[in-house]
């Protein structure tokens, strides 16, 4: 069955440091979505990403992130400075249409921490 | 907020029957109901959805209430690697963002 890889699967970075997180969708999906998740919390959306843009965020994904697929192949989101609170799964999904009638398939996670 | 209500907990036998409930009563027409469940810190893995019709696939069904306000996820024969946290989600129309509850923390006994 096809997968989402995500890699590395976990990272320690430094605070104030730059991280990318790495991620390889399904080959035939289009869409590609972001999702994060604090020890013992929920689930949180970050940012959806159609035709090489983004196409929807939430309040977290603030001026620090970015998102970008780079080569047709991986989406990769970059934290620019990171900071204590930025520790936790980052979950890539991705799906093959964006409508309603759809699931999505959601990788293993990387799970960052931030010292 | 997230659109639905579950129960944070259940326990259920082994090879018996699970079914978790759901409460969606703001749940707008042309919503679909998605179900998730999360195995430990591992990614949500998507089980099943819905819009109106009872719907089945190979892990699970999903019930839905004739008036759309609630549904119940079955787990035909749960086994062990079903323990988990299942998530209901209603997708809010117009956005590609599932807003997570807390969900139902399933457990397995054998």
């Amino acid at each position: 069955e096809p997968e989402v890889t995500q890699t590395p699967s976990h990272q320690v970075t430094q605070m104030g440091q730059e991280v990318i997180l790495r991620c390889v969708p399904i080959s035939n999906h289009l869409y590609f979505y972001w999702y994060r998740q604090i020890l013992g919390q929920k689930v949180e959306f970050l940012v959806s990403f159609y035709n090489n843009e983004i196409s929807e965020k939430s309040e977290i994904f603030d001026d620090q992130f970015s998102v970008e697929r780079p080569d047709g192949s991986n989406f990769t989101l970059k934290i620019r400075s990171t900071k204590l609170e930025d520790s936790a799964m980052y979950f890539c999904a991705s799906s093959e249409y964006g409508g309603s009638n759809y699931g999505y398939t959601f990788g293993s996670g990387t799970r960052l921490t931030v010292v | 907020d997230a659109k639905t209500t579950q129960p944070p907990s259940m326990d259920c036998a082994e090879g018996r029957a699970a079914n978790l409930p759901c409460n969606h009563s703001t749940i707008s027409g042309n919503e679909y109901v998605y179900w998730y469940r999360q195995i430990h810190s591992q990614g949500p893995q998507y089980i099943i959805h819905g819009l109106k019709n009872n719907e089945t696939n190979e892990m699970a069904s999903l019930i839905i209430t004739e008036d759309r306000k609630s549904s119940t996820l079955i787990l035909p024969h749960a086994t062990l690697r079903d323990t988990a946290v299942y998530y209901c989600i209603v997708r809010v129309t117009g956005t590609y963002k599932y807003i997570f509850g807390t969900g139902t923390r399933l457990k397995v006994l054998a």
